[in-house]
């Protein structure tokens, strides 16, 4: 079975692009979210999305971010413009949710971005 | 708000031990916790999920366990390998599907 799977692997832009990140979760899966890993802050969950609607994202760090998904496939997230302490590893995980069942969330390999 | 903390930082060991990881979580409303492995470089790799109501979760050499009343965790790995070789992150969830994530534990098993 396919994974989580991220695009691209690797990103290194300048300062004020933008960058879109790409994510396709497991087929099946209706739960889907954005984290970010640092060194300083570890793991953050950046914005999670339910049957394709957003139901947190308060963990968006500013108006620079954006996340959509579309449809049940394939998720973004965008940063415009970027800035250098944008450079992180983003990953997108997804899970199967129903009403009392629990299971695990899955990850993609993530996107390490770097903004120079 | 859910504050994580896992003990030891960092760890050394030769080939063969049995080791001990813990985690601790300060909001004991949980619906599961989820222990995770991180490789240089990867991403994550789900180990073992234990749900609120059990007390402990086994995969293969992996045994994970939970006290949910005082907020404490632990994985147990089993005859150590050189392979085990990563970083090990426990992950709770609470209502709101969020995992909030500790700083992990960087696991070194020498041959």
């Amino acid at each position: 079975d396919a994974g989580v799977i991220q695009s691209p692997r690797h990103e290194v832009t300048e300062m004020g692009q933008e960058v879109t990140l790409r994510c396709k979760p497991i087929s099946g899966h209706n739960s889907l979210f954005w984290y970010r890993q640092t060194m300083m802050r570890g793991l953050e969950l950046l914005i999670y999305f339910n049957n394709n609607v957003p139901i947190d994202d308060s963990g968006m760090p500013e108006d620079r971010f954006s996340a959509k998904m579309p449809n049940a496939s394939f998720s973004t997230l965008k940063i415009q413009p970027s800035e250098p302490r944008d450079s992180a590893v983003y990953f997108c995980a997804s899970t199967q949710r129903t009403q009392g069942n629990n299971q695990p969330q899955h990850f993609g390999d993530g996107t390490r971005l770097s903004i120079l | 708000k859910q504050e994580v903390t896992q003990i030891p930082a960092a760890l050394s060991v030769p080939e063969g031990e049995n080791l001990v990881l813990n985690c601790s979580f300060t909001d004991s409303a949980i619906y599961n916790l989820q222990w995770f492995r991180q490789d240089p470089g990867k991403g994550l790799t789900s180990l073992l999920l234990i749900q609120s109501s059990q007390r402990e979760q086994t995969s293969g050499r992996l045994n994970a366990s939970l006290d949910k009343s005082s907020g404490r965790s632990t994985l147990y790995i089993a005859a150590s390998q050189p392979g085990d070789s990563a970083t090990y992150l426990c992950a709770p969830r609470g209502s709101s599907y969020k995992l909030i994530f500790g700083s992990g534990t960087r696991l070194l098993v020498r041959p």
